[in-house]
């Protein structure tokens, strides 16, 4: 079966601070894909990254950095810095099939990110 | 291109009634998907084409639920006879398909229905 926890449902955080979003994936597939997508309050789901499974080098993006590791099958996101505007659901996915025809979401972690 | 649109934004509409939901996707895109979102969860596969055929529909999509992607351009999602569980912001996607694997998908903003 394939599946996709995020255990964090709601964080808040001030300003300023560093948050780490937790995403926690199963699948007997070899070959995957992982995804972080972010849906702000005006709700379009806006991509963040994409991560294959045979390549574990972490990703940085400006403030935005990403760590995936097999043998614990996560792959975390940490805002460095937050922002108000980080202000958002985010969603982590994942796609087994290859093909991308759907992807398993999580239920998503809502960070509010107050001045 | 100013990416996927979605048509209407928000619908109201009587239990019972029929509505139709529209999707432009970006023009160079041949995938094209549904979802479905209720708060607090994820958004739920309902369909998807590639070009103008319709490769795959989720059991979650009953009799009364219709996609159709004609000419594989725009697709319209109809849902007869309406219910109230079928309350939820409807999502299209759009992508390419390739070589390379998961390709990313391009969201709008939904039309969200609301069955009174």
């Amino acid at each position: 079966a394939q599946k996709v926890t995020q255990a964090q449902t709601e964080i808040s955080v001030v300003e300023k601070e560093d948050v780490t979003l937790d995403c926690v994936y199963e699948t007997r597939d070899t070959t995957y894909y992982l995804f972080w997508y972010k849906q702000p309050p005006s709700g379009e789901l806006v991509f963040l990254i994409r991560r294959n499974s045979f390549d574990e080098q972490n990703e940085i993006s400006g403030r935005y950095s990403w760590n995936f590791q097999k043998s614990t099958s996560s792959f975390n996101f940490t805002i460095t810095a937050s922002q108000v505007v980080d202000s958002a659901v985010y969603f982590c996915a994942l796609s087994a099939d290859g093909n991308n025809r759907k992807l398993i979401w999580g239920l998503g972690t809502s960070l509010a990110v107050n001045p | 291109d100013t990416g996927v649109s979605q048509d209407p934004r928000h619908k109201i509409t009587k239990r019972g009634q029929n509505v139709t939901f529209r999707c432009d996707p970006i023009s160079e895109h041949n995938r094209l998907y549904w979802y479905r979102q209720t708060l607090g969860q994820g958004p739920e596969f309902l369909t998807y084409f590639q070009n103008e055929a319709q490769l795959e529909k989720s059991r979650l999509l009953s009799d009364r639920f219709s996609a159709e992607r004609p000419k594989g351009s725009f697709s319209t999602l109809e849902i007869q006879r309406t219910e109230q569980g079928d309350s939820a912001m409807y999502l299209c996607a759009s992508s390419l398909a390739g070589v390379g694997g998961a390709n990313v998908l391009t969201f709008g903003a939904g039309s969200r229905l609301t069955v009174l």
